[in-house]
């Protein structure tokens, strides 16, 4: 099956600061990744969908100014949470899904996760 | 609106049998899948329906009905490292997907 990375894996950064995650697609093209947050004990949240070359599409609710979406290339999305606060620890997850022409698999492709600890 | 129904928890013991059931209802239907989640990791895909009918691979198998809006999935042999969460998940018409809580599974000894 195809494989998504996700780095870092788990990161602790301080109140104010911002994080960069990077999703990868690993052996297909990626043109839409899928960012999504997953607080303990709850079910995964998506917070946007992105698009390569173009804008994000985020979720009501989602801060688009605080959650940064880059989708620069067909394998690589990168999540910057700016201005993190403690309220932001979280389990943030990326997905994607095989594209070729004429179509998609259904299936999503998850990232391993990043843990995220504000503190 | 969008809404898709699971139990919170499940016990089972080891090598029995257990079925968690899904109930869902969105706007259009492209499908279901159910995914595993161990604690602190990312989602694994286990089983993808688009059609009626049951569809069994391993000790897992999955159950579809389109005109009731349930499906099942099967666990048999249950070992304990099938402990887990199991998330249900429709893809609407969108072809988004819209996610259940999901089912916290227990094994016992």
């Amino acid at each position: 099956g195809a494989v998504v990375s996700q780095h870092p894996s788990w990161v602790i950064c301080k109140s104010g600061t911002s994080v960069k995650i990077e999703c990868r697609s690993l052996d297909f093209q990626a043109t839409t990744m899928f960012w999504y947050r997953q607080f303990p004990k709850q079910s995964l949240m998506l917070m946007a969908t992105s698009n390569e070359g173009s804008k994000a599409t985020y979720e009501q609710g989602v801060e688009k100014d605080k959650f940064l979406i880059n989708h620069a290339s067909l394998t690589l999305s990168t999540l910057t949470v700016t201005s993190a606060h403690p309220e932001d620890s979280s389990f943030y997850i990326c997905s994607s899904r095989e594209e070729a022409s004429g179509g998609f698999s259904y299936e999503q492709y998850f990232g391993p996760g990043t843990r995220l600890t504000v503190t | 609106g969008q809404n898709i129904d699971q139990p919170t928890e499940m016990t089972a013991t080891e090598g029995a049998i257990v079925q968690i059931n899904c109930t869902y209802q969105t706007s259009g239907f492209n499908g279901l899948f159910w995914y595993q989640q161990h604690a602190g990791e990312a989602p694994t895909f286990l089983s993808y329906n688009v059609l009626d009918g049951l569809e069994e691979k391993g000790r897992f198998s999955s159950f579809l009905s389109r005109s009731k809006g349930y499906s099942y999935l099967l666990l048999k042999e249950l070992q304990m490292k099938d402990s887990a969460s199991y998330l249900c998940a429709a893809l609407d018409s969108n072809y988004q997907l819209i996610w259940g809580a999901g089912t916290k599974l227990i094994i016992k000894p």
